[in-house]
């Protein structure tokens, strides 16, 4: 039973354009979402987060929105760089842990 | 040390073997967790273990697999005859405790059974 779904397993944008990353939650006591970066052969890396009590968090290029009502968030990169090329995941606390959506490729083209 | 170490990065092995993955956490980080990423997967859990606590074993998919965290700091990672199917990039976080961006992952172990 996948709690966190991402459902585009990958994603390119130009440089320069959006990048829109979306992901679906089933479990409404879910109350704070993550997102997380992974470059390959590395570890994965806390990116922006977000608690159910506000719609919107900001930081920099990056932009997360959470649509509580729909069970839905969604990640925004705004100039999209080819650094920002990795796998991003979101994530929910579960109990003593973190629920992990599949990931989603995004690559960024020159 | 400065981040979570994690060793081998890479291990081939028969199956039918058995095989350790180590983690060395950030020092004085209490909560240590292991999670396994399969191809095309997202993160799995496998186990947490939280200061001197019994472990939450609940994500351990088989009684293969086993974990040890000696004196509150290394970890362990035991798979006893390993099938394909354990063919994975085992990761290791350790956090002082759930906090989201306090989560810090290991690079992983590429493990690869042939």
């Amino acid at each position: 039973d996948q709690q966190v779904k991402q459902n585009s397993p990958s994603l390119s944008v130009q440089e320069g354009r959006i990048s829109i990353l979306n992901c679906d939650y089933t479990n409404s006591m879910f109350d704070y979402f993550l997102w997380y970066k992974k470059y390959p052969a590395e570890g994965p890396t806390f990116l922006i987060s977000i608690s159910s009590i506000k719609d919107k968090n900001e930081d920099g290029r990056f932009t997360v929105f959470l649509n509580k009502s729909a069970k839905h968030l969604s990640l925004h990169i705004v100039p999209s760089q080819p650094g920002d090329s990795a796998v991003y995941f979101c994530a929910a606390p579960y109990g003593q842990n973190f629920v992990f959506g599949p990931g989603t490729r995004l690559s960024v083209l020159p | 040390g400065a981040g979570v170490s994690q060793s081998p990065s890479n291990k081939v092995t028969e199956k039918g073997k058995d095989v350790e993955l180590r983690c060395d956490p950030i020092s004085g980080h209490t909560a240590l967790y292991w999670y396994r990423q399969s191809l095309g997967q997202g993160l799995e859990f496998l186990i947490y273990f939280q200061g001197n606590s019994a472990p939450d074993k609940s994500g351990l998919p088989s009684d293969r697999f086993s974990a040890e965290r000696t004196g509150g700091s290394v970890s362990t990672l035991t798979i006893q005859r390993t099938q394909q199917e354990d063919s994975a990039v085992y990761l290791c976080a350790s956090s002082l405790a759930l906090a989201g961006n306090g989560y810090t992952f290991g690079s992983g172990t590429r493990l690869t059974v042939v």
